[in-house]
């Protein structure tokens, strides 16, 4: 059962457009979810994370959306740069889960930035 | 640098063999966490361990074993190894209610 949806699962963007990701949940007990960046031989780096009680949170270039009824989150990548290219990773977690935070991640975007 | 140290970086080994990855954690962060990473199943949560202690288990198979040492770094132990375990495994950690820092993983190959 896959628990986070991810959409869509490559992604081609012109230089300076928004590349947008979106995210699915099924489960009401998450109540944190965290965007993380990889690249090639590179293990997940945390790009940005929101919890429930606010709708949307802006790092930079980088914004979530968040939408507790619908049980959606999105990534929204604002004058997407060559140099973002790399593999998005959506993931939930809740600390209800028996106590531990582990992540449930969503499949991956593959975010090609075209110069 | 996420501060989480994992080693080997390459594993090359033969069916039915026995390997050890090892995880240096970001000092202090008492969480350690051990996903595998294929094409297929993407980022699966295997383990957790908290201040030596096993907190969660996820899609670890009966042949994957893991601990916590007193020094807080973590080793995860695959065994009777199979051409499907072929992944990268990932070991983060964290502090409690922080987000979970990655290391660069341990590429294994079995051929």
């Amino acid at each position: 059962q896959q628990q986070v949806k991810q959409s869509p699962q490559s992604l081609i963007v012109q230089k300076g457009g928004i590349s947008i990701i979106n995210c699915a949940y099924e489960n009401t007990a998450f109540d944190y979810f965290p965007w993380y960046q990889q690249f090639p031989g590179k293990g997940p780096a945390l790009l940005i994370a929101i919890r429930p009680d606010v709708s949307e949170k802006k790092e930079g270039r980088f914004t979530i959306s968040f939408n507790k009824s619908a049980k959606q989150f999105s990534l929204h990548i604002m004058d997407s740069q060559p140099g973002d290219s790399a593999t998005y990773f959506c993931a939930a977690a809740g600390v209800n889960q028996g106590g531990s935070e582990k992540l449930v991640f969503g499949k991956g975007t593959k975010l090609t930035v075209n110069p | 640098d996420s501060g989480v140290t994992q080693t080997p970086k390459h594993l090359i080994t033969a069916t039915g063999q026995r390997v050890t990855l090892r995880c240096s954690p970001r000092s202090g962060d008492l969480s350690v966490y051990w996903y595998q990473q294929s094409l297929d199943q993407g980022l699966q949560f295997l383990i957790q361990y908290y201040n030596g202690e096993e907190r969660a288990k996820g899609n670890i198979l009966e042949r994957f074993s893991a601990q916590q040492f007193p020094d807080l770094h973590s080793e995860l132990n695959l065994s009777s190894l199979e051409l499907g375990d072929s992944a990268l495994y990932f070991c983060a950690s964290s502090e409690p209610r922080q987000p979970q820092h990655f290391g660069d993983g341990t590429r294994l190959s079995i051929l």
